[in-house]
């Protein structure tokens, strides 16, 4: 079945270190991006890419980084200067924007904690 | 110019009864407004999208109403079910041009139905 997988479901982080969050998607989309959730706060933007080997900063990408390397591929890399890690973090795709617009399509996400 | 309010923040229904959930924009570039349902521990799911050229769009028991004047824009769950039950989030986006499929999504809020 086509869909997006992000992996793993639950991610623990010790102070100080960077964790990276895998998301694979097999619906032949161009555009991939990360989002974050916290309570109350609706979903915040991270970083996108268009296209592979290229990338664009969202609403909050500080102490993220990210790479595209692959159409199919889109993994995020919390850095130990994010401070505030803990979330639920939510990755999705969509194919070319058109006028009809394109629906994003989500993984079931992961949870990072901190220990 | 890039917000979209939601409002309320959590709804209680009574089954059969109709579930009416509110969003205001502020950017007129905005062309793509769908409605995305999340269950806990999922990603969140699209339930159905407009565009401003039409003032209604009905999915089933699920209507979303169009204002375009007055940038707002509502879903409509008809006799809501227990199984209707999760966080519904608004959004909004430029369905073409550079910024093709960034969503900008409201707070969300949390529906629930009882029996």
């Amino acid at each position: 079945d086509g869909g997006i997988t992000q992996s793993p479901k639950y991610l623990f982080r010790k102070e100080g270190q960077n964790v990276t969050l895998s998301c694979e998607q097999n619906l032949n989309h161009d555009a991939m991006y990360w989002y974050r959730q916290d309570p109350g706060q609706g979903l915040r933007l991270i970083y996108y890419s268009q296209i592979v080997n290229d990338f664009q900063k969202g609403d909050i990408a500080e102490g993220y980084s990210v790479s595209r390397e692959k159409k199919e591929s889109f993994p995020l890399t919390v850095t130990s200067a994010q401070k505030n890690p803990t979330a639920f973090y939510l990755c999705a795709s969509s194919g070319k924007g058109g006028r009809s617009g394109q629906p994003q399509h989500f993984g079931d996400g992961t949870r990072l904690s901190i220990l | 110019q890039q917000q979209v309010k939601q409002s309320p923040q959590s709804l209680i229904v009574q089954k059969g009864g109709i579930s009416i959930i509110n969003c205001a924009y502020e950017n007129t570039a905005f062309d793509y407004f769908p409605w995305y349902q999340q269950f806990p521990g999922k990603g969140p799911a699209l339930l159905i999208a407009i565009r401003p050229d039409v003032s209604e769009k009905k999915e089933g028991r699920f209507t979303i109403s169009f204002n375009k004047s007055a940038k707002q824009f509502s879903l409509h769950i008809m006799d809501s079910q227990p199984g209707d039950s999760a966080t519904y989030f608004c959004a909004a986006s430029r369905a073409a041009g550079t910024s093709y499929g960034k969503l900008t999504f409201g707070q969300g809020t949390i529906l629930t139905v009882h029996p």
